[in-house]
């Protein structure tokens, strides 16, 4: 069974300043997806990591795939406090085609002036 | 709006009470699946339908709960005689199978609470 974790589940930042959020996964998995959820909303898909070294980019968030490590990592660079969501990632189980997700309990950043 | 749309988007309802709720995906996706997703976690599979096919259910669903996608297209979520613990956010996401990354849209959801 594929189990997803994310840490920390709870971030407080200062504006201007880095972290990153880490997410482990258990079984070697064909996609790895980065959400964002605001309060009482639904996800907005961020990132898609397909391949073991992939990097993707959007402004001031970076998420990249180490599929060895079984490890996808969301930094975070310069924070604003419009980046204050929770942050959820996805893995799909390799081999399986359905599409269907297991999530991790996702990240509740909080970003302060 | 082509997005993915889900109806209604807040039920409350007492203890016993079936609900239904409807999906809406986006019109060219044949993959359609729920998730339900409560306080301080992230969404949980539920089931999912490729075309009119419902090709997988989870163990979180139980007899109480029925989903149809009778023309491949919309989709509806039935639980029959609610229970507090069924109080949830309920989230119907659509994707294109076959498709690269296999990116799944998700809709507003449903949040139910059942007093």
């Amino acid at each position: 069974e594929l189990k997803v974790e994310q840490n920390p589940l709870f971030l407080s930042m200062q504006e201007g300043k880095n972290y990153t959020i880490y997410c482990d996964y258990s079984t070697t998995s064909d996609r790895l997806y980065w959400y964002r959820q605001d309060p009482g909303k639904s996800l907005e898909s961020l990132f898609v990591l397909l391949s073991n070294g992939a990097v993707k980019q959007e402004g001031r968030l970076m998420a990249s795939l180490d599929t060895k490590a079984r490890l996808s990592t969301l930094h975070i660079t310069a924070a604003v406090h419009d980046l204050s969501a929770t942050y959820f990632c996805a893995a799909q189980k390799r081999g399986t085609n359905a599409g269907k997700s297991t999530f991790g309990d996702g990240t509740t950043l909080t970003v302060k002036p | 709006d082509t997005g993915v749309s889900q109806d209604p988007r807040h039920k409350i309802t007492k203890r016993g009470q079936n609900v239904t709720f409807r999906c809406d995906p986006i019109s060219e996706h044949n993959r359609l699946y729920w998730y339900r997703q409560t306080l301080g976690q992230g969404p949980e599979f539920l089931t999912y339908f490729q075309n009119e096919a419902q090709l997988e259910k989870s163990r979180l669903l139980s007899d109480r709960f029925s989903a149809e996608r009778p023309k491949g297209s919309f989709s509806t979520l039935e639980i029959q005689r609610t229970e507090q613990g069924d109080s949830a956010m309920y989230l119907c996401a659509s994707s294109l199978a076959g498709s690269l990354y296999n990116e799944q849209f998700f809709g507003p959801g449903t949040r139910l609470t059942v007093l």
